[in-house]
Protein backbone atom coordinates (compact mmCIF):
# COMPACT_ATOMS: atom_id res chain seq x y z
CA UNK A 1 0.00 0.00 0.00
CA UNK A 2 1.34 3.97 -0.99
CA UNK A 3 1.91 5.84 2.36
CA UNK A 4 1.26 9.57 2.67
CA UNK A 5 2.38 11.53 -0.49
CA UNK A 6 3.82 14.77 -0.35
CA UNK A 7 4.99 17.37 -2.63
CA UNK A 8 7.29 18.94 -3.81
CA UNK A 9 9.67 16.98 -1.46
CA UNK A 10 12.17 19.83 -1.62
CA UNK A 11 11.51 23.78 -2.28
CA UNK A 12 13.73 27.04 -2.47
CA UNK A 13 11.53 30.22 -2.61
CA UNK A 14 11.92 33.85 -2.55
CA UNK A 15 10.39 35.61 0.26
CA UNK A 16 7.14 37.36 -0.66
CA UNK A 17 6.54 34.58 -2.71
CA UNK A 18 3.50 32.15 -2.22
CA UNK A 19 3.71 28.21 -1.59
CA UNK A 20 1.56 25.16 -2.05
CA UNK A 21 2.84 22.05 -0.23
CA UNK A 22 0.16 19.18 -1.43
CA UNK A 23 -0.45 15.96 0.31
CA UNK A 24 -2.05 12.76 -0.47
CA UNK A 25 -2.83 10.61 2.44
CA UNK A 26 -2.90 7.00 2.72
CA UNK A 27 -6.21 5.57 0.87
CA UNK A 28 -9.12 4.57 3.81
CA UNK A 29 -7.68 7.23 6.55
CA UNK A 30 -9.92 9.57 7.95
CA UNK A 31 -7.96 12.16 10.02
CA UNK A 32 -5.28 14.55 7.89
CA UNK A 33 -2.71 16.78 10.03
CA UNK A 34 -0.23 19.14 9.13
CA UNK A 35 3.52 19.57 11.18
CA UNK A 36 6.00 21.68 11.19
CA UNK A 37 9.66 20.51 12.27
CA UNK A 38 12.23 23.04 13.00
CA UNK A 39 15.54 22.45 15.03
CA UNK A 40 14.18 25.13 17.59
CA UNK A 41 10.92 24.08 17.90
CA UNK A 42 10.43 20.17 17.49
CA UNK A 43 7.70 18.59 15.80
CA UNK A 44 4.71 21.32 15.99
CA UNK A 45 1.21 20.54 15.03
CA UNK A 46 -0.22 23.10 12.70
CA UNK A 47 -3.52 21.77 12.02
CA UNK A 48 -5.33 18.45 11.99
CA UNK A 49 -9.02 17.56 9.45
CA UNK A 50 -11.28 14.74 10.33
CA UNK A 51 -13.62 13.46 7.28
CA UNK A 52 -11.95 16.56 5.59
CA UNK A 53 -13.54 19.70 8.22
CA UNK A 54 -10.89 21.16 10.17
CA UNK A 55 -10.77 20.93 13.63
CA UNK A 56 -7.97 22.61 15.60
CA UNK A 57 -5.87 25.23 13.83
CA UNK A 58 -4.66 26.44 16.71
CA UNK A 59 -1.38 25.73 15.79
CA UNK A 60 -1.30 28.08 12.35
CA UNK A 61 1.52 30.48 13.40
CA UNK A 62 -0.65 33.44 11.38
CA UNK A 63 -2.87 34.64 8.71
CA UNK A 64 -0.24 33.83 6.19
CA UNK A 65 -1.11 30.22 6.74
CA UNK A 66 -3.60 28.23 5.34
CA UNK A 67 -5.15 24.51 4.66
CA UNK A 68 -7.59 23.32 2.94
CA UNK A 69 -8.69 19.83 2.59
CA UNK A 70 -11.47 19.55 -0.55
CA UNK A 71 -11.50 15.35 -0.50
CA UNK A 72 -11.00 12.56 1.29
CA UNK A 73 -7.81 12.13 -0.54
CA UNK A 74 -5.90 15.69 -1.25
CA UNK A 75 -4.99 18.32 1.34
CA UNK A 76 -2.94 21.70 0.51
CA UNK A 77 -0.88 23.94 3.19
CA UNK A 78 -0.36 27.58 1.61
CA UNK A 79 1.77 30.04 2.68
CA UNK A 80 1.42 33.60 1.18
CA UNK A 81 3.87 36.01 1.54
CA UNK A 82 6.35 33.61 2.60
CA UNK A 83 9.26 34.47 4.83
CA UNK A 84 12.72 32.87 5.92
CA UNK A 85 11.25 31.94 9.33
CA UNK A 86 9.18 30.11 7.63
CA UNK A 87 11.99 27.49 6.35
CA UNK A 88 11.32 23.90 7.76
CA UNK A 89 10.32 20.50 7.29
CA UNK A 90 6.34 19.89 6.43
CA UNK A 91 4.88 16.64 7.15
CA UNK A 92 1.45 15.76 6.42
CA UNK A 93 0.35 12.51 8.51
CA UNK A 94 -2.42 10.34 8.42
CA UNK A 95 -4.39 8.12 10.67
CA UNK A 96 -7.67 5.80 10.42
CA UNK A 97 -9.70 7.14 13.29
CA UNK A 98 -11.93 3.44 13.31
CA UNK A 99 -8.81 1.49 13.48
CA UNK A 100 -6.74 2.90 16.21
CA UNK A 101 -4.56 5.52 17.33
CA UNK A 102 -1.48 4.91 15.01
CA UNK A 103 -0.39 8.43 13.06
CA UNK A 104 1.92 7.35 9.71
CA UNK A 105 3.67 10.47 8.25
CA UNK A 106 5.13 11.10 4.62
CA UNK A 107 8.56 11.77 3.79
CA UNK A 108 8.48 15.88 4.32
CA UNK A 109 8.50 18.99 2.31
CA UNK A 110 11.36 20.17 2.61
CA UNK A 111 10.98 24.37 2.23
CA UNK A 112 13.66 27.00 1.83
CA UNK A 113 12.68 30.64 1.75
CA UNK A 114 15.53 33.12 1.08
CA UNK B 1 -2.32 22.89 28.37
CA UNK B 2 0.04 19.94 27.56
CA UNK B 3 3.95 19.64 28.72
CA UNK B 4 6.08 16.51 27.39
CA UNK B 5 9.70 16.22 28.68
CA UNK B 6 12.44 13.76 27.46
CA UNK B 7 16.14 14.51 27.76
CA UNK B 8 18.04 16.08 24.88
CA UNK B 9 20.75 13.69 24.36
CA UNK B 10 21.92 10.41 24.94
CA UNK B 11 24.83 7.79 24.24
CA UNK B 12 25.10 4.36 24.65
CA UNK B 13 27.81 1.44 23.43
CA UNK B 14 27.31 -0.78 21.07
CA UNK B 15 25.58 -4.19 22.31
CA UNK B 16 24.34 -2.18 25.48
CA UNK B 17 20.65 -1.17 26.52
CA UNK B 18 19.43 2.00 27.30
CA UNK B 19 16.20 3.82 28.50
CA UNK B 20 14.73 6.55 27.27
CA UNK B 21 12.33 8.80 29.62
CA UNK B 22 9.38 10.88 29.01
CA UNK B 23 7.55 12.44 31.48
CA UNK B 24 3.83 14.52 30.35
CA UNK B 25 1.37 16.50 31.77
CA UNK B 26 -1.82 17.01 29.74
CA UNK B 27 -5.60 17.83 29.66
CA UNK B 28 -6.26 14.31 28.38
CA UNK B 29 -5.05 11.04 27.34
CA UNK B 30 -5.79 9.02 24.68
CA UNK B 31 -2.28 6.75 24.71
CA UNK B 32 1.04 7.29 24.31
CA UNK B 33 3.79 6.61 21.24
CA UNK B 34 7.06 6.52 20.62
CA UNK B 35 8.56 7.27 17.23
CA UNK B 36 12.02 7.31 15.45
CA UNK B 37 13.61 9.70 13.05
CA UNK B 38 16.80 9.37 11.66
CA UNK B 39 17.89 12.46 10.30
CA UNK B 40 16.21 14.21 7.42
CA UNK B 41 13.65 11.38 7.14
CA UNK B 42 10.37 11.35 8.39
CA UNK B 43 9.34 9.62 11.55
CA UNK B 44 8.29 6.13 12.11
CA UNK B 45 6.27 4.22 14.55
CA UNK B 46 7.72 2.33 17.61
CA UNK B 47 5.33 1.34 19.95
CA UNK B 48 2.21 2.46 21.31
CA UNK B 49 0.77 2.37 25.11
CA UNK B 50 -2.70 3.49 25.98
CA UNK B 51 -3.29 1.07 29.39
CA UNK B 52 -0.31 0.68 32.24
CA UNK B 53 2.33 -1.69 31.75
CA UNK B 54 4.98 -2.94 29.64
CA UNK B 55 4.39 -3.52 25.94
CA UNK B 56 7.07 -5.61 24.34
CA UNK B 57 8.29 -5.59 20.61
CA UNK B 58 11.54 -7.26 19.45
CA UNK B 59 14.23 -5.44 20.56
CA UNK B 60 12.38 -2.48 21.88
CA UNK B 61 9.97 -2.15 24.68
CA UNK B 62 8.25 0.81 26.08
CA UNK B 63 6.24 1.14 29.87
CA UNK B 64 3.61 3.33 30.72
CA UNK B 65 2.74 4.86 34.42
CA UNK B 66 -0.48 7.21 33.47
CA UNK B 67 -0.75 8.10 36.94
CA UNK B 68 3.05 8.92 37.38
CA UNK B 69 2.33 10.49 33.91
CA UNK B 70 5.46 9.11 32.27
CA UNK B 71 6.69 6.35 29.88
CA UNK B 72 10.22 5.13 28.76
CA UNK B 73 11.00 3.34 25.38
CA UNK B 74 13.85 0.73 25.78
CA UNK B 75 16.26 -0.63 23.96
CA UNK B 76 18.38 -3.98 23.68
CA UNK B 77 21.13 -4.96 22.74
CA UNK B 78 21.79 -1.34 20.42
CA UNK B 79 23.45 -1.61 16.89
CA UNK B 80 24.69 1.50 15.35
CA UNK B 81 21.80 1.89 13.41
CA UNK B 82 19.63 2.80 16.17
CA UNK B 83 21.12 5.84 16.23
CA UNK B 84 18.76 8.54 15.27
CA UNK B 85 15.99 11.05 17.54
CA UNK B 86 13.58 9.12 19.53
CA UNK B 87 10.17 10.98 19.67
CA UNK B 88 7.75 10.90 22.67
CA UNK B 89 4.28 11.78 21.63
CA UNK B 90 0.87 12.00 23.45
CA UNK B 91 -2.81 11.48 22.21
CA UNK B 92 -5.09 14.18 23.39
CA UNK B 93 -8.61 15.08 22.04
CA UNK B 94 -7.67 13.97 19.03
CA UNK B 95 -4.78 15.47 18.67
CA UNK B 96 -0.57 13.98 19.00
CA UNK B 97 1.65 16.12 20.24
CA UNK B 98 5.46 15.47 20.22
CA UNK B 99 7.82 16.10 22.93
CA UNK B 100 11.58 17.69 21.63
CA UNK B 101 12.68 14.15 20.72
CA UNK B 102 16.32 12.60 22.37
CA UNK B 103 18.99 11.73 19.78
CA UNK B 104 20.71 8.81 20.68
CA UNK B 105 23.98 8.67 19.98
CA UNK B 106 25.35 4.58 19.74
CA UNK B 107 29.01 4.60 19.74
CA UNK B 108 31.30 1.60 18.50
Amino acid sequence: DAGVIQSPRHEVTEMGQEVTLRCKPISGHNSLFWYRQTMMRGLELLIYFNNNVPIDDSGMPEDRFSAKMPNASFSTLKIQPSEPRDSAVYFCASRNRDRGNTIYFGEGSWLTVV
Amino acid sequence: GQNIDQPTEMTATEGAIVQINCTYQTSGFNGLFWYQQHAGEAPTFLSYNVLDGLEEKGRFSSFLSRSKGYSYLLLKELQMKDSASYLCAVMSTGKLIFGQGTTLQVKP
